[in-house]
């Protein structure tokens, strides 16, 4: 079992630029999320999926996209990156929204 | 909005000793919470969970309190060891439940 595993680990972009994170996790988990943590803070939520064909924003979803590809899968997009989503991201999935995550190792962008 | 805090961002504790974290929420409808460990450049990691019909739940060397009357929950680690290094946060539900992270707290262990 790998759990959760999140391409790419590093990823630098210009600003402007489009680019897909991707997650994908063999728990057989019905729920999955994604997260943004910056420097010293907790996560944020940005988008999650409470079971396959559903997605709803988190707290902060403006200038993401996702797709939950299928029950293993679900991908975050930035369609024109900004320095402000410099971040690490982290996908997470769950047997239901009230129940333990499992995180993946992270993806560490950087906006120039 | 909805919060969930911790107290202190950085707790030192003497390897042996006892660690206790804190930490509050401010939605008294709240009903789940989550304690997790993130190590330097890893993914959170879940150490024990409350529902809020339990006041207290006991894990392998760890033990989480709630106390619904002042809306608050402790993280207490015995026998603190160098693994234990690590940023510890409490997370909990709003009504929709989306897990609400609180900054976290770095505990450090000296030696």
């Amino acid at each position: 079992n790998a759990g959760v595993t999140q391409t790419p680990k590093f990823q630098v972009l210009k600003t402007g630029q489009s680019m897909t994170l991707q997650c994908a996790q063999d728990m057989n988990h019905n729920s999955m999320y994604w997260y943004r943590q910056d420097p010293g803070m907790g996560l944020r939520l940005i988008y999650y999926s409470a079971s396959e064909g559903t997605t709803d924003k988190g707290e902060v979803p403006n200038g993401y996209n996702v797709s939950r590809l299928n029950k293993r899968e679900f991908s975050l997009r930035l369609e024109s990156a900004a320095p402000s989503q410099t971040s690490v991201y982290f996908c997470a999935s769950s047997d239901g929204v009230q129940n333990e995550q499992f995180f993946g190792p992270g993806t560490r962008l950087t906006v120039l | 909005g909805e919060s969930v805090g911790l107290h202190l961002p950085t707790l030192s504790v003497q390897e042996g000793d006892n660690s206790i974290i804190n930490c509050a929420y401010s939605n008294s409808a709240s009903d789940y919470f989550i304690w997790y460990k993130q190590e330097s450049g890893k993914g959170p990691q879940f150490i024990i969970d409350i529902r809020s019909n339990m006041d207290k739940r006991q894990g392998q060397r760890v033990t989480v309190l709630l106390n619904k009357t002042v809306k608050h929950l402790s993280l207490q680690i015995a026998a603190t060891q160098p693994g234990d290094s690590a940023v510890y946060f409490c997370a909990g539900p709003p009504p929709n439940y989306q897990l609400i992270w609180g900054a976290g707290t770095k505990l450090i262990i000296k030696p």
